[in-house]
């Protein structure tokens, strides 16, 4: 099973201020990952596929990079309606689908 | 594209409970279909996987839940189920529905996600 380990456990940023999440993968998942947001009470939503590629309807701000075992998601400046959890999410090796146990983007 | 999970609820330790995914806006028959779960305050775990007609129809479990729980789908309706049998307190969790997504392949993320269900198994 492919462990997924996220960094930090929670981001403090104030908004308008870039955010820089990290995802490191136990093994190598070529680029096969994604990076989901949940806001509280609410379902997941993806917002990154394929380790890069923004899912419809996700704005720019969002951008993810990375390959192998390690992975980013850049949010270039924070909107009030990002402060969220994120997680990663691998998909190269099913099953199962692991994920990271998410990062919290709080109000700095 | 919409996916509506319903079936949720308060259960005794050792009962079963059946929920259902009902899909639309989308070609249900030729998707993928999975459920997660969350328990309180905790990440995201995957359930089940159940693979389309065209690739067999054939089903992925779990370790925690292979044995207790079955996917299964029912394309004439556009619904996908998991039927929880032998619920343990930690099987506490919302329950979510979604749909596995690929490019040419079949190495699958998720998108969308229902609005998911909750059980709660307590005595």
């Amino acid at each position: 099973e492919i462990v997924m380990t996220q960094s930090p456990a929670t981001l403090s940023v104030s908004p308008g201020e870039r955010a820089t999440l990290s995802c490191r993968a136990s093994q190598s998942v070529g680029s096969n990952l994604a990076w989901y947001q949940q806001k509280p009470g609410q379902a997941p939503r993806l917002l990154i596929y394929g380790a890069s590629t923004r899912a419809t309807g996700i704005p720019a701000r969002f951008s993810g990079s990375g390959s192998g075992t390690e992975f980013t998601l850049t949010i270039s400046s924070l909107q009030s309606e990002d402060f969220a959890v994120y997680y990663c999410q691998q998909y190269n090796y099913w099953p199962p689908w692991t994920f990271g146990q998410g990062t919290k983007v709080e109000i700095k | 594209v919409q996916l509506v999970e319903s079936g949720g609820g308060l259960v005794q330790p050792g009962r079963s409970l059946r929920l259902s995914c009902t899909a639309s806006g989308f070609n249900f028959g030729a998707s993928a279909m999975t459920w997660f779960r969350q328990a309180p305050g905790k990440g995201l775990e995957w359930v089940g996987f159940i693979r389309p007609k065209g690739y067999g129809g054939t089903t992925e479990h779990a370790a925690s839940v292979k044995g207790r729980f079955t996917i299964s789908r029912d394309d004439s309706n556009s619904v996908a189920y998991l039927q929880m049998n032998s619920l343990k307190t930690e099987d506490t969790a919302v329950y979510y529905c979604t749909r596995g997504q690929a490019e040419t392949t079949t190495l699958y993320w998720f998108d969308p996600w229902g609005q998911g269900t909750l059980v709660t198994v307590s005595s």
